[in-house]
């Protein structure tokens, strides 16, 4: 079955530490992308890819960065500039530019730092 | 700069009680609205995409509509299995990025 994998689930960090979030796809999309939600909030763009070896922030990049080496894989790194990661992360990915935009999203990743 | 603001925050239903929910744009030159349902601890699930004023798609009890400034999610007959978080969002000009909306919380009671 063609879908979005996450790993892990949940992911425990104390403060201080760089943590790197799991993203692999195997719908042979272009584009990728990493949310951030809050509680009781929409989504937030954190950076994404349109192509292998290229990234672009999204609306907040601060304190994370992330690598797009291959085409099924875009992981994230939680690095300890970022002020409150505690969050619910999640990754997605389409086919920009085909007519057909939607973006498919994967289970997520719960971060709790403490 | 793109937004997206749904309403209500949250809905209690009936099962049987249909109803709307909303969600406003505004946007530099629309190329795509989207609505997702979202369950507790759980990724969106694709339901629509929506690319120009008076365009509707259906699906089961879930019909959405779209105007130049909004757009509707009609729910029908809603049952318990229809509580969820349903999001909206716009796809940018440059057809790159979504902006969502915060979301409605929808809870249908038996």
């Amino acid at each position: 079955d063609g879908g979005i994998t996450q790993s892990p689930k949940y992911l425990f960090r104390k403060e201080g530490q760089n943590v790197t979030l799991s993203c692999e796809q195997n719908l042979n999309h272009d584009a990728m992308y990493w949310y951030r939600q809050d509680p009781g909030q929409g989504l937030r763009l954190i950076y994404y890819s349109q192509i292998v070896n290229d990234f672009q922030k999204g609306d907040i990049a601060e304190g994370y960065s992330v690598s797009r080496e291959k085409k099924e894989s875009f992981p994230l790194t939680v690095t300890s500039a970022q002020k409150n990661p505690t969050a619910f992360y999640l990754c997605a990915s389409s086919t920009p530019g085909t007519g057909q935009n939607e973006q498919f999203f994967g289970p997520g990743t719960r971060l709790t730092v403490l | 700069e793109d937004q997206v603001t749904q309403s209500p925050e949250a809905l209690r239903l009936q099962e049987g009680e249909s109803s709307s929910l909303n969600c406003s744009y505004t946007v530099s030159g629309l190329r795509g609205l989207f609505w997702y349902r979202q369950d507790p601890g759980k990724g969106p699930e694709f339901l629509f995409t929506l690319y120009s004023a008076g365009e509707e798609k259906e699906k089961e009890r879930l019909k959405a509509t779209l105007t130049k400034k909004e757009s509707f999610l009609h729910i029908t007959a809603p049952k318990p299995e229809d509580s969820a978080t349903y999001l909206c969002a716009v796809l940018d000009n440059a057809g790159n990025m979504l902006t969502f909306g915060g979301g409605t919380r929808l809870m249908v009671k038996p």
